[in-house]
């Protein structure tokens, strides 16, 4: 059973488009992060959001955690090739597991 | 500054032979973790350790082990290798929930 389910799974778009990922579950976090991660490496924390609608922007980047703690978004503005990677959801539901969703890869053509 | 580093990069098994996937730390996490990530898709735990002696089974801990007799290091083992267990394994540590989590360069396993 997956506990964090990320929507799309894949998305390709232009260069100058905006874009929004989601990250849902059934079950409260105490806190969710977003990492990026480029092939043949690790992924890299993005952001952590940790109160019920909180809302983080980092440059064109702005992230939101839902009020019942349950889900997450990653909006894009002005997508640039340099955005194209894997991006992951992690937390952790309630114990020490660190969860990681199931991944929205994204590919911003020139 | 090493961070996490995970031997060996690459390794070809094969089917029935066991292997190590060594994991160290220098930041004096407590909290270390090993996912396996298959191709195009998100993490997935196999176990994880919130300190020394202790472990404890995440999503997919079925064909593995792993011991932590010391804060910086987190082996894997892999016993009875099976073609589904060919993947790219991460080993990773955070000081704490909520903080960053740190990986390593991972370890690409191939069962043949």
């Amino acid at each position: 059973t997956q506990l964090l389910e990320q929507s799309p799974q894949f998305l390709s778009i232009q260069e100058g488009e905006n874009l929004t990922v989601y990250c849902n579950s059934s079950s409260v976090f105490s806190s969710l992060q977003w990492y990026r991660q480029e092939p043949g490496e690790g992924p890299v924390l993005l952001v952590t959001v940790v109160t019920g609608g909180e809302v983080k922007k980092l440059k064109r980047l702005t992230f939101q955690f839902g009020d019942a703690r349950k889900d997450s978004s990653l909006h894009i503005t002005a997508a640039q090739p340099g955005d194209t990677g894997l991006y992951l959801c992690a937390g952790t539901p309630g114990t020490y597991k660190y969860i990681f969703g199931t991944g929205t890869r994204l590919k911003v053509l020139a | 500054n090493a961070g996490v580093t995970q031997t060996p990069k690459f390794r070809i098994l094969k089917i029935g032979q066991s292997m190590t996937l060594q994991c160290t730390q220098d930041m004096n996490h407590n909290y270390m973790y090993w996912y396996r990530q298959d191709p195009g898709m998100g993490l997935k735990l196999i176990y994880y350790s919130v300190g020394a002696g202790i472990t404890d089974k995440g999503e997919v801990p079925n064909g593995y082990n792993v011991s932590r007799s010391t804060t910086e290091d987190f082996p894997l083992r892999l016993e009875l290798a099976a073609p589904s267990q060919t993947s790219v394994y991460f080993c990773a540590s955070t000081r704490g929930l909520g903080n960053t989590i740190y990986f390593g360069e991972g370890s690409w396993l191939t069962v043949v």
